[in-house]
């Protein structure tokens, strides 16, 4: 059965470094989301992209935060310089067309900001 | 904005039982979907059971059922025969039929099966 993918599982990181969170959506999706879960906090939506361009950021996602999709199969997010607040669950989720509305996520970034 | 409310932090429930958890949402149309989401110790989010608002029917999942109330804008989980692989947090989500596609999650309850 197709999944989504992230790597790495966990990543520690320095304040003000910068980390590339990596996905791999399913391959015949095109709707391809962001969310972060800090500790014992629901799941926040950061950011939604779709034929390679953002269609929708949240006011978490300021601007040290980017997306992209380098080639055809990997879907990154990027945290330019990182705070001890960004400390969470990052969630890469993915969607097919046809409106049935099911994002299908991968099993999520444990970043930690020392 | 659309909001999604999940009253009860904790429930538990003894093995074998049924139990219910409770979601409430706001929104002002009238095509969406609501979703319930499992996510267990290891923070994985599992789709357990969706919901079109345009279908009357309630969806059943084996042993995961919801009563969904569009008019009440209530959409409640049932698990029937509570097993000890339940145990997680469940997260009632809420997601518009058109244009922004994101998923709007409520708080979470963690349910507890006792033995």
């Amino acid at each position: 059965e197709p999944e989504v993918t992230q790597t790495p599982s966990h990543q520690v990181t320095q304040m003000g470094q910068e980390v590339i969170l990596r996905c791999v959506p399913i391959s015949n999706h095109l709707y391809f989301y962001w969310y972060r879960q800090i500790l014992g906090q629901k799941v926040e939506f950061l950011v939604s992209f779709y034929n390679n361009e953002i269609s929708e950021k949240s006011e978490i996602f300021d601007d040290q935060f980017s997306v992209e999709r380098p080639d055809g199969s990997n879907f990154t997010l990027k945290i330019r310089s990182t705070k001890l607040e960004d400390s969470a669950m990052y969630f890469c989720a993915s969607s097919g067309t046809g409106g049935r509305g099911e994002q299908f996520f991968g099993p999520g970034t444990r970043l930690t900001v020392l | 904005a659309q909001t999604v409310t999940q009253s009860q932090p904790e429930m538990s429930v003894q093995e074998a039982e049924t139990v219910t958890l409770s979601c409430t949402y706001d929104t002002s149309e009238s095509d969406y979907y609501l979703f319930w989401y499992k996510q267990p110790p290891s923070r994985q989010m599992i789709l357990v059971i969706r919901q079109e608002a345009y279908k009357q029917q309630n969806a059943t999942e084996n042993r995961f059922s919801v009563n969904f109330q569009k008019a009440a804008k209530s959409f409640s989980l049932k698990i029937s025969d509570s097993q000890l692989g339940d145990a997680a947090m469940y997260f009632c989500a809420y997601r518009s039929a058109m244009g922004a596609q994101k998923l709007v999650f409520g708080q979470g309850t963690r349910l507890t099966i006792n033995p």
